[in-house]
Formats: structure tokens, sequence, C-alpha cells
């Protein structure tokens, strides 16, 4: 078990591009999620997998932003046409139930130049 | 709603001294708690958990959290902090239901700690 693993882990993009990010968690947690977290605050839920159904996004991941998790086991994260406003450390934490707590990844740091 | 705050923003304190962090959680019924620790880059890191029972739960590096119902807190101790202990600390509250299954981070305290 080599915990979460996520890739890259920093992106610097151009205003309107896409962007891809990786997440591997760990391979008995049926349970993924992703966070946004901005310099100075605690991470902001974005989106839930249990196996591979999306089962809950926040209002926060708006039309631009999709995630998926093919076959339950890694999952991506895609924004597109980035703005400076997406600019974050995006996380991803894997679990077998929260009420056991969350094993993060070091997290993706998105700067949108 | 539900929600987490952390009153105090920045805590400086001298390793070797005691330490309390405070929590204070907003949700209709009795949620699952916890306390994660971020280190400058990185992820977050569970320290400790409260779901039921012993209202006094032991962590590890040390920590240890206590559940006061009547306050709707969950303050983070430690005895004697060490220069490593210096991160963002995050409280958070577990809700969970038939579609929904998350949780919800405080705002973080900063910790310093004076050699």
């Amino acid at each position: 078990d080599t915990g979460v693993s996520q890739d890259p882990r920093h992106k610097i993009t151009k205003r309107g591009q896409n962007v891809t990010f990786r997440c591997d968690p760990i391979s008995e947690h049926n349970r993924l999620y992703w966070y946004r977290q901005t310099l100075g605050q605690g991470p902001e839920f974005l989106t839930y997998f249990q196996n591979e159904a999306q089962l809950e996004k926040s209002r926060l991941l708006s039309d631009r932003f999709s995630a998926e998790r093919p076959k339950g086991s890694f999952s991506t994260l895609e924004i597109q046409r980035t703005e400076q406003g997406d600019s974050a450390m995006y996380l991803c934490a894997s679990s077998s139930g929260h009420r056991y707590g969350y094993t993060f990844g070091s997290g993706t740091r998105l700067t949108v130049v | 709603a539900q929600s987490v705050t952390q009153p105090d923003i920045h805590i400086t304190v001298s390793e070797g001294a005691s330490l309390e962090l405070r929590c204070n959680y907003s949700y209709g019924a009795t949620p699952y708690l916890f306390w994660y620790v971020q280190s400058p880059g990185q992820g977050l890191q569970l320290l400790l958990k409260y779901f039921s029972g012993d209202t006094l739960v032991q962590g590890i590096k040390g920590f240890e959290a206590e559940f006061k119902r009547s306050q709707s807190s969950f303050n983070l101790r430690k005895p004697s902090v060490h220069w490593s202990d210096a991160a963002e600390y995050f409280c958070a509250v577990g809700l969970s239901g038939t579609s929904y299954d998350k949780v919800i981070f405080g705002p973080g305290t900063s910790l310093s700690v004076i050699p």
C-alpha cells in the first residue's frame, strides 16, 4: 500500500486551457473524494465517488469541472477553459467509510496565469 | 447548515508548553469528528477521530481531543509541544446520508512553535 497518489504535483497553465489531474487511491478503499483548497483556507468538498458512481457534486463544481472514476479505481478531475480563480490545491482522498477518516494525497497545485 | 468554526486563526506557543486548539461545530445529530494536520505543501494527515463511546480520544503524535456535546466542541490538546508540531490544524465534521458521505473542514488554525 503506497498511499494515495496524485499526479502531477504542480501544474501551470494559461487561462482558457484544459487541465486534467489524476488520483490513485488506496486499492482497498471504495470511496474517493476531491477537495479544493485555497491559501489560508480549509479544504472545500467538490465531489465524491463510491466505487464508480459519482454520488454527490458540490455547487462549487461548475459545468467546466468534470470528474470520473472508471471501474472504481483511479479518478480524474478535468477543468475546462481554466480561469484564474481555479488556481488552488486540488486534494484527493480515499476511505473505506468516512467514519474511519480519510487518507489524503499530497495534492496537485494548479496555477492559472 | 452544517459548519465548523475554529476561532483561532494563528497560535504561537513555546516548545515544551501545552497546547489547546479550539473547534466548534454546528450539526443536528452527533457527528463524526476529526482533527487533521497539514504541513506546508502537503496533504492532510489524520490525527484522531471520534464517532462514539469515550469522549476523550487519543491520537497520534501525543495529541488528544475531548468531545463535549453540551458545548458542541471538540478541542485538540497536547501537553508538551515539539518544534515539529508547527503546522496547520483542521477540525472536521463527518456527515452521512443515503446518498452522501463527506467531511466538512473548518478554516484551520496555524501553529507556530518558538524554540
